[in-house]
């Protein structure tokens, strides 16, 4: 057990529907990260968030977005969905030094 | 980012050790070398990182090539748990993101 927490676990939704995906990051974590991994894509770093600030961004479709809120859970909202966007989605945690990164157990993404 | 090349997939018995290469040979100077693993359904997991000397750890060591054009994850004894995705990624310090390549599968035959 990483300490990191994702829920839903599983999340089956239409096309053009919105999804919120949720993270808690280990006690104490100030950095929260988002990653995607697709099969054929395979894993691909998303956006990070350190202490409420966004604070580097990867390859994040304009269609998502996130954030941090002051108790340091993180949201990843997924909207206008297409069956593309299926994907496992982790989050991971990290503190300053030595800046491991912690991964939750994901949310499977479904849409259909 | 700079590269790292590993082979696809590799295979050991039980028991026997492992050694995972990885060539990275544009690294900069103030790359660190990281290694996670992937195991079959969960989020990738920490395994060790180093920036020049050979570390240890309990789960494994890192052997880092005296240039740091390549290293070497060594598992002292392969375990059916350790069947995983290997991934080398190098990453600049401080809070970075890690950049995952396509990382070694590694079997482990009982």
């Amino acid at each position: 057990d990483s300490g990191v927490t994702q829920t839903p676990k599983h999340l089956i939704t239409a096309t053009g529907q919105r999804v919120t995906l949720r993270c808690s990051p280990r006690s104490g974590d100030l950095s929260v990260y988002w990653y995607q991994q697709s099969l054929d894509q395979g894993l691909q770093f998303l956006i990070q968030y350190y202490n409420g600030e966004e604070r580097a961004k990867g390859n994040i479709l304009e269609r998502f977005s996130a954030q941090q809120f002051p108790d340091l859970h993180s949201e990843l909202n997924l909207s206008s969905l297409e069956l593309g966007d299926s994907a496992l989605y982790f989050c991971a945690s990290s503190a300053l030094p030595p800046d491991t990164q912690y991964f939750g157990p994901g949310t499977r993404l479904t849409v259909l | 980012d700079a590269k790292t090349t590993q082979p696809n997939s590799m295979e050991s018995n039980e028991e026997e050790p492992v050694h995972l290469p990885c060539n990275h040979s544009t690294i900069s100077g103030t790359d660190y070398i990281h290694w996670y693993r992937q195991l079959p359904s969960q989020g990738p997991e920490y395994v060790i990182h180093g920036l020049t000397s050979n570390v240890n750890n309990r789960m494994a060591s890192l052997a880092i090539a005296e240039d740091r054009k390549s290293s070497t994850l060594i598992l002292h004894r392969a375990t059916l748990r350790d069947a995983a995705v290997y991934y080398c990624i190098l990453r600049a310090p401080g809070n970075t993101p890690l950049v995952f390549g396509k990382g070694t599968r590694l079997s482990v035959i009982a």
